[in-house]
């Protein structure tokens, strides 16, 4: 049974960058034509997919969030990534890693970590 | 970027009603949609998948329709679980993910 896990800090001050860690249990990272990727909900709002890493190490992100967000993987800690840049109070939500399947969908979640910005 | 519009945002229903939630693309996403149920501070749950097919352990009164650009996901029968906000996601441009609005069943 694969399991995610989110971890990082729950707050964060404006214009710094939030950064966030996904740790997979039970199964590999690294196993083959996997993708892994991040989305959010903003308090009382609907789920917003930020973007994903392959087992590669390719990413794609929602052109919304490109020019400040990285997501990156660590096959050694299986372990994946989120680091979003210059973030404001907009940025406050629940962060949600996830393993996005090409023919099923979503169906590995972690339970998901609430990060408030403000100062 | 394709664009996806659930409708209605809140649909209040009695326990035993039918519910029936649309998703609409803006443009043809031939198969790729997805249906997800969400409950306060849970983690959405994937119910559908290519539009018809019903993810491992989810109930026949979920049920899911359509193609191109109109998607229907249908719950014959609302048990009290049932109700929760329902999201559509489309992958026609994997590995670009993109969801609706969500729409609402609530408790008439």
């Amino acid at each position: 049974q694969l399991q995610l896990q989110e971890s990082g800090p729950g707050l964060v001050k404006p214009s710094e960058t939030l950064s966030l860690t996904c740790t997979v249990s039970g199964g590999s990272i690294s196993s083959s034509n996997y993708y892994w990727g991040w989305i959010r909900q903003p308090p009382g709002k609907g789920l917003e997919y930020i973007g994903s890493v392959y087992y590669s190490g390719s990413t794609w992100y929602n052109p919304s969030f490109k020019s400040r967000v990285t997501i990156s993987i660590d096959t050694s800690k299986n372990q994946f990534s989120l680091n979003l840049r210059s973030v404001t109070a907009a940025d406050t939500a629940v962060y949600y890693c996830a393993r996005p399947e090409y023919a099923y969908g979503m169906d590995d979640w972690g339970h998901g970590t609430t990060v408030t910005v403000s100062s | 970027e394709i664009v996806l519009t659930q409708s209605p945002a809140t649909l209040s229903l009695s326990p035993g009603e039918r519910a029936t939630l649309s998703c609409r693309a803006s443009q043809s996403i031939r198969n790729s949609l997805a249906w997800y149920q969400q409950k306060p501070g849970q983690a959405p749950r994937l119910l559908i998948y290519d539009v018809s097919n019903r993810a491992t352990g989810i109930p026949a009164r979920f049920s899911g329709s359509g193609s191109g650009t109109d998607f229907t996901l249908t719950i014959i029968s609302l048990e009290p679980e049932d109700f929760a906000v329902y999201y559509c996601q489309q992958r026609s441009n994997w590995p670009q993910l993109t969801f609706g609005g969500g729409t609402k069943v609530e408790i008439k």
